[in-house]
């Protein structure tokens, strides 16, 4: 199956310092990849979309200034947590697709910790 | 509003059956059933692409009823493996860019 990488697994930031984490396709490009967050004992949110050379559609109550997404190539899309708070210490995954409406795979997710 | 699933959680015995029911308020496109472990990503496991369709693979089949807007997947002689969170992901019929993902069902399987 298609494989996507996420980078880095885990990260501790502190409180007001920006991180980005980069989510990769490697045998595949994906057209569309997909930003989720999800809490402990949570179910996965979509924070937003984004297609291979547009700005990304962001999901109502997502700040787009807060978290910036770049999606510069059919292979790569990039999250930045800009001043990152504790609040924002979560799972993050992403996920791409080859193609609309085709089913979608997903990272391994990135555990950001924000003290 | 994401979808509803219910059980919120299933233990179950090796070998025993369980069903997970999908329920969405929105007209749907598609349903995706994903299982989820632990500090894991989710791990895509089937698509139901039309009203009426039944799939499976291996001990593991799901139905899709569109008009009832809603889905079911079926776990037949569950094995430790089946172990985790259950999530249906729905693509609603107007806006199938994306898929809203359902308020999961934990599921463990023990020996």
């Amino acid at each position: 199956g298609a494989v996507v990488s996420q980078h880095p697994s885990w990260v501790i930031c502190k409180s007001g310092t920006s991180v980005k984490i980069e989510c990769r396709s490697l045998d595949f490009q994906a057209t569309t990849m997909f930003w989720y967050r999800q809490f402990p004992k949570q179910s996965l949110m979509l924070m937003a979309t984004s297609n291979e050379g547009s700005k990304a559609t962001y999901e109502q109550g997502v700040e787009k200034d807060k978290f910036l997404i770049n999606h510069a190539s059919l292979t790569l899309s990039t999250l930045t947590v800009t001043s990152a708070h504790p609040e924002d210490s979560s799972f993050y995954i992403c996920s791409a697709s080859s193609d609309r409406q085709s089913k979608q795979y997903f990272g391994p997710g990135t555990r950001l910790t924000v003290t | 509003q994401q979808p509803v699933q219910s059980p919120q959680a299933v233990i179950l015995r090796e070998g025993e059956d369980a069903v997970i029911n999908c329920s969405s308020s929105k007209a749907l496109y598609s349903v995706h059933w994903y299982r989820q472990k632990h500090g894991e990503a989710p791990v895509f496991l089937m698509i139901l692409l039309k009203g009426g369709e039944q799939k499976g693979h291996d001990k593991i089949s799901a139905s899709f009823n569109e008009k009832k807007q809603q889905s079911s997947l079926y776990l037949t002689a569950s094995q430790l493996s089946y172990s985790g969170t259950y999530f249906c992901g729905t693509e609603e019929f107007y806006n199938t860019d994306k898929l809203i993902f359902g308020t999961g069902t934990r599921l463990q399987v023990f020996p």
